[in-house]
């Protein structure tokens, strides 16, 4: 079956980057997504890759695929403290029914 | 500001109580879907509706029942909840059911507190 694993937990300074790391098992991942998720509200869709990409940017937002490592990263460039939030990656494979696996999600805080 | 709007925030009910949770986007998306997140976890899906009709039930047990009154709402039934339903709902929307470069916009949830 799928799994997505990620790092509970990162603690950065404000101004640095961050990196988060994301792997998957499923080989017939087809999109990948990074959502946000702020204290008491939902998740907010960041960005996502199709699996036969590499590399994506986004602005303050770049996210690297390495499909042989089955390796996902968000890189978040002049990390702010409105950053602070849990990020969770998520995999759409055809073997799910194209339905979305969650990874268990990595809280980011930042410091002032 | 999301474009997935799910009323209310925040809801406390007795076991014994029925209660709807509901549900709206104006995107014109034709999937719509409900989820249960616990403190700390991801989101796991409960149901998806496609074109008004239930495509997915993952299982879930009768108290909880949806319904999709057209492609605009969707609605989650509460009747006879337990207090480890004591969970946030999310709503999703996407445009089409299964088609993995359209992704999944998310409601702020209901907190649901079970006495």
């Amino acid at each position: 079956g799928e799994d997505v694993e990620q790092s509970l937990f990162l603690s950065v300074r404000e101004g640095d980057s961050s990196v988060i790391n994301c792997t998957y098992t499923d080989s017939s991942s087809t999109y990948l997504y990074w959502y946000k998720q702020e204290p008491g509200a939902g998740l907010q869709l960041l960005t996502y890759i199709f699996s036969n990409m590499d590399m994506k940017q986004d602005q303050r937002l770049t996210v690297l695929l390495n499909k042989k490592d089955k390796h996902l990263s968000l890189r978040i460039a002049d990390t702010q403290t409105g950053d602070s939030a849990i990020y969770f990656c998520a995999e759409r494979n055809l073997n799910a029914g194209n339905m979305l696996t969650f990874g268990g999600g990595t809280r980011l805080m930042v410091k002032p | 500001d999301t474009e997935v709007t799910q009323t209310p925030k925040h809801l406390v009910m007795g076991m014994t109580n029925k209660k709807s949770l509901k549900c709206e986007q104006h995107m014109g998306h034709r999937a719509m879907y409900w989820y249960k997140q616990k403190a700390k976890k991801p989101p796991e899906l409960m149901f998806v509706y496609s074109y008004e009709k239930l495509s997915i039930n993952e299982s879930v047990p009768s108290r909880f029942s949806p319904e999709c009154p057209n492609s605009s709402l969707l609605n989650l039934h509460l009747h006879a909840l337990q207090p480890e339903d004591s969970a946030l709902y999310l709503c999703a929307s996407s445009p089409q059911e299964g088609y993995s470069n359209q992704p999944q916009h998310f409601g702020d949830g209901t907190r649901l507190s079970i006495l």
